[in-house]
Order: C-alpha cells, then structure tokens, then sequence
C-alpha cells in the first residue's frame, strides 16, 4: 500500500500558485519525499523531491515540516499545461520500489 | 535525465494471444521497472529487472504470465501472455536517475479485445 495521504482532486485559477499537500505520517527517517506528475496520455514525470529541507527547481518547490509528517508541492504559477495527476511518494532511493497512490488530479481553470 | 523509447506505443489484441512489449533506454542503467495502469487507476508495480538476474515480482504477478527479459543495460521486454481484456491497461517502463528518482516511458497502450 502506498505510504502517502493525498486528497483525490484540487482546483486552482490559471496564474495562481497551487498548492498540493500530501501526508506521510508514517515516514522513516531515511525515507525521502518523492513527486510526479502525469499529464493524460503520458508516462509520469519526476518533479522534485526532498528529505527535511525545503527544496525549489525551476518546475516547483517543495514544503516539508518539520516533524517531516506532511509536505507540500507549490506550483508558483500554475498554467492550464500543469492540469495532470500529481504523485506524492515516499521512498527511500530510487532503488526501492516505488509503489504509487492514487495522486491529486489537479485541473487548472482559465 | 535517461530518454526512454517503448515498442508499440499500442497496440490491440485478440484474447489468447501474447504481445511482447519492448523498452529501449539511451544510457545504461541497473535497474528497470515495469507498471501496468489500468482504466482510470494509478501505476501498479508490475516487477523489477535487474540485467543478468530473475525479475522479481510483486504480489499478484506472475512470470508464467508476465515474463520479463533483461538481456543488456539499456533493453528489457515485458510480455503479456495469454491476454484476456482484463489485461487491457497502458504498461510503462521507468528506469532510476541518478537524484534517486525514476524516469517513465511513453507507455504502451493495450487493448485486448
């Protein structure tokens, strides 16, 4: 079973930032915070990930607290191409099977 | 990041048959994966492949079913034996990066009629 709490679906305006929260309760603590997106039709892509700190990339950042229990993806931006399933999921490396959970589909509206 | 090329993109098959699915990877990598996703469903874990060993399973696949081939670091194939239209999904393939995060194929789409 998936490691991650993600609510099933989100709405945000075109040009807003969007936020996108994830619950992992159960994280350990060599365990990091993994997201993807998939856009219809396409295999997913890797976002960002992070283990305590906060990290930003040119497509997001990533908000983890501190107790390490919850994270947030930010798209500062959002446009109608980030309309997709989001992935929040926890791992330890690539190395270890990733298994999925249902994701956030988050449609971007004009 | 690794670019990943899968053969056929789709395809749709009569019940009984097998399709050989192929995944092609431009650099070398040690480990690749394989997820099926059905109609409306998230990535399930199919197996992984390591080059030069068995693939290992999850639960709920089996080889006689779904046997792999990693022959080299850059290819594997997925074969979908003895189809029947519960197998109907889009089964991609996805390699690790070097930040520790995975990279997907396109993604072949099955249809098993």
């Amino acid at each position: 079973d998936a490691k991650t709490t993600q609510p099933p679906s989100m709405d945000c305006a075109e040009g807003r930032a969007a936020n996108l929260p994830c619950n992992h309760s159960t994280i350990s603590g060599n365990e990091y915070v993994y997201w993807y997106r998939q856009i219809h039709s396409q295999g997913p892509q890797y976002i960002i990930h992070g283990l305590k700190n906060n990290e930003t990339n040119e497509m997001a950042s990533l908000i983890i607290t501190e107790d390490r229990k919850s994270s947030t993806l930010i798209l500062p931006h959002a446009t109608l191409r980030d309309t997709a399933v989001y992935y929040c999921i926890v791992s330890k490396t690539s190395y270890d099977k990733v298994i999925f959970g249902p994701g956030t589909s988050l449609s971007v509206i004009p | 990041s690794a670019v990943i090329s899968q053969k056929p993109s789709r395809d749709i098959c009569q019940r009984g048959t097998s399709l050989t699915i192929q995944c092609q990877v431009d650099s070398q990598v040690t480990m690749m994966f394989w997820y099926r996703q059905q109609p409306g469903q998230s990535l399930t874990l199919i197996a992984t492949a390591n080059q030069g060993s068995e693939a290992t399973y999850e639960s709920g696949f089996v080889i006689d079913k779904f046997p792999i081939s990693r022959p080299n670091l850059t290819f594997s194939t997925l074969t979908v034996s003895n189809m029947s239209p519960e197998d109907s999904s889009i089964y991609l393939c996805s390699v690790e990066g070097g930040t520790g995060s995975l990279y997907f194929g396109p993604g072949t789409r099955l249809t098993v009629t």
